[in-house]
């Protein structure tokens, strides 16, 4: 596709309940981040891949968050029994990488709302 | 990962230069200073980098002090479509098999005025 694209784009779930965000990366791009952004606040980083590998996931809040791309393409980011302290914007990107160097930019999709009730 | 300092806001008038500043001291000689930008509920945009040397793009300009303590993007002419959030990200250069994660800190609230 010409951009990053996330679905969905809001997403309301009962407090408990398992949520799974998708991301699908710009053609080509193998680097995928996914960051996760309150109001107001700068994106905080959540982990990311090189193709299907998860290179850091240190970001990840508690193991209550998985993320996977298993074909080094599109990603899923898991929430499972979901907290109202989850509600945020999830906002994922893509970039081409180059083996070393400056490397390039990131291209952000238009995030997921979601809202834990 | 060097941390970055930049003012919380600023306002500038239509027309005129933007200049934001944005001080990263505890640099590192190899790493990357670089400029995004988010407006109001969109992702973060691309603006510039630059290591060492001044750099110039269709978007702006970035300059880098000699000692790269500091460094200042440069909007020449804003106009009201540039209110925006300003992001000064210090990023290590990408190795083989490790892309670069991008930690984002505040920003400054740039609003341009009429």
């Amino acid at each position: 596709g010409a951009g990053v694209s996330q679905s969905p784009r809001y997403k309301v779930t009962k407090r408990g309940q398992d949520v799974a965000l998708r991301c699908d990366p710009i053609s080509g791009h193998v680097s995928l981040y996914w960051y996760r952004q309150a109001l107001g606040q700068g994106p905080e980083f959540l982990t990311y891949f090189n193709y299907e590998a998860q290179q850091d996931k240190s970001g990840l809040p508690n193991d209550r968050f998985s993320a996977e791309r298993p074909e080094g393409s599109i990603s899923t980011l898991t929430i499972q029994r979901t907290e109202q302290r989850d509600s945020a914007m999830y906002r994922c990107a893509s970039s081409s990488k180059l083996v070393t160097g400056d490397g390039t930019e990131a291209f952000f999709g238009q995030g997921t709302r979601l809202t834990v009730v | 990962d060097a941390k970055t300092t930049q003012p919380t806001s600023m306002d500038c008038a239509e027309g005129r230069a933007a200049n934001l500043p944005c001080n990263h001291s505890t640099i590192s000689g190899n790493e990357y200073v670089y400029w995004y930008r988010q407006i109001h509920s969109q992702g973060p945009q691309y603006i510039i980098h630059g290591l060492k040397n001044n750099e110039t793009n269709e978007m702006a300009s970035l300059i880098i002090t000699e000692d790269r303590k500091s460094s200042t993007l440069i909007l020449p002419h804003a106009t009201l479509r540039d209110t925006a959030v300003y992001y000064c990200i210090v990023r290590p250069p990408l190795v083989y098999n490790q892309g670069g994660k991008l930690i984002f800190g505040q920003g400054t609230e740039l609003s341009v005025k009429p």
